[in-house]
């Protein structure tokens, strides 16, 4: 049973340019949340999908956008990238129908902007 | 607006001895609760939850957790530590709010088990 998986591993980018991370959810999720973790700090939200629709999205700016494909992989883009932005980006999935069921997570991407 | 706080940057304990990892949460309506763990260079793994029920929820590797609610607290435990259970632990809680279930974590509490 393939747990997330998340690609790349790691990725270095300049300030300005514009990046997109892929997520696989695990085998039979339908629901795909995307967490930024900063050094030294718990993950922040940024957004859901569910339905190949944007469901809920944390305190995050436009900059930051994402995609679910019919077969629920999904897609984080961030746009204009600034040094701040450097974190580890985690993907985590979970199945719709389960109330409140756990999320699973992948190993992140981690994304380092010079 | 949902919070948590886990008040200890780092916990230390002696292989045996049982452990405490504290988490108190602010939500404005029901709790569901969790704790995550973190080793080094690796995603979030799931240890257990709290959605209705027991208090006292058990989870895998040993862990449980006890919600108390007039605390507004869920702190985790285990009866005796091991040196492999050292790693960076996260109290997370999550409301139902547009059909979604986003997770709003702490800031984690590095466990450091010694021999």
């Amino acid at each position: 049973d393939a747990g997330v998986t998340q690609s790349p591993t790691h990725l270095i980018k300049t300030r300005g340019q514009q990046v997109t991370l892929r997520c696989s959810p695990k085998s039979g999720h339908d629901t795909v949340s995307w967490y930024q973790q900063a050094l030294g700090q718990g993950p922040q939200f940024i957004f859901q999908y569910y339905e190949e629709e944007e469901r809920q999205r944390g305190n995050f700016p436009d900059r930051f956008s994402g995609h679910q494909f019919p077969n629920y992989s999904s897609e984080l883009n961030v746009n204009a990238l600034l040094l701040g932005d450097s974190a580890l980006y985690l993907c985590a999935s979970s199945l719709a129908g389960v109330v409140l069921g756990e999320q699973y997570f992948g190993p992140g991407t981690r994304l380092t902007v010079t | 607006a949902q919070s948590v706080a886990q008040p200890e940057d780092q916990v230390n304990v002696a292989e045996g001895n049982p452990l405490t990892v504290k988490c108190t949460y602010s939500v404005s309506g029901n709790p569901y609760l969790f704790w995550y763990v973190q080793y080094p260079n690796r995603g979030l793994q799931f240890l257990l939850k709290y959605i209705t029920g027991d208090n006292l929820v058990k989870g895998s590797y040993g862990f449980e957790a006890e919600f108390n609610k007039s605390q507004t607290s869920f702190h985790l435990k285990k009866p005796s530590a091991l040196v492999s259970d050292s790693a960076l632990y996260f109290c997370a809680v999550s409301v139902r709010e547009g059909g979604g279930n986003k997770l709003t974590f702490g800031t984690g509490t590095q466990l450091k088990v010694e021999l």
